[in-house]
């Protein structure tokens, strides 16, 4: 079975571009979560989807992020304009979230903004 | 606030020296906890799941126990590939699935052969 995938694997970009990261599940997981790691610090929830509705989106730092998950499959993250502060890794998990709980987590990408 | 404190941060061994690493947590309406392993340059890899106080889990060299305030992750007689960093994750469900996590900052794992 596949696990979680994320691309791009790193992506460099200048302050004020755009930047979209994208998530696949795991096949029938209904549940996707965004986190993010920035240099130094633990690991932050940022975002919760059950199929293609927000759950929860209380950890997501300001509007310059938009997440959505059209059709309850994968995820894109889009970060408009991106700042400086936005460097680090962003993780992606996903759960099937009835028979298990359990989250497991993609490779990550990391973001760099020059 | 939902906190968690992992101890120590950093943690030297011998191969073969067991060891304990701990979680404590405040966290409101607690359903469970993750244990997580990574390494660098990649994504936390799932080890247990603990629901209740008072249950272990297995796993090779790890195991994971759970408290109603903490939970510890035992390593016995580790290796080298044993190195990594080791999370915790408390759980609590607000329907449709467990709710984002809230991690501490891990404990950075080194074995020595």
């Amino acid at each position: 079975e596949a696990g979680v995938t994320q691309f791009p694997s790193h992506s460099v970009i200048e302050k004020g571009q755009t930047v979209t990261l994208r998530c696949d599940p795991i096949s029938g997981h209904d549940n996707l979560y965004w986190y993010r790691r920035v240099m130094g610090k633990e690991i932050k929830f940022l975002l919760h989807f059950v199929k293609e509705s927000k759950q929860d989106e209380s950890g997501m730092p300001n509007n310059r992020f938009l997440a959505e998950r059209t059709g309850g499959t994968y995820s894109t993250l889009k970060v408009q304009p991106a700042e400086l502060e936005d460097s680090g890794v962003y993780f992606c998990a996903s759960s099937q979230g009835t028979v298990s709980y359990e989250q497991y987590f993609g490779p990550g990408t990391r973001l760099t903004v020059t | 606030e939902d906190q968690v404190t992992q101890s120590p941060e950093a943690l030297r061994l011998q191969e073969g020296e067991s060891s304990s690493l701990n979680c404590s947590y405040t966290v409101s309406g607690l359903r469970g906890l993750f244990w997580y392993r990574q390494d660098p340059g990649k994504g936390p890899e799932f080890l247990f799941t603990l629901y209740s106080a008072g249950e272990e889990k297995e796993k090779e060299r790890l195991k994971a126990t759970l408290t109603k305030k903490e939970s510890f992750l035992h390593i016995t007689a580790p290796k080298p590939e044993d190195s990594a960093t080791y999370l915790c994750g408390p759980v609590r469900y607000s329907g449709g699935g467990a709710d984002g996590l809230t991690f501490g900052k891990g404990t950075h794992l080194i074995i020595q052969p």
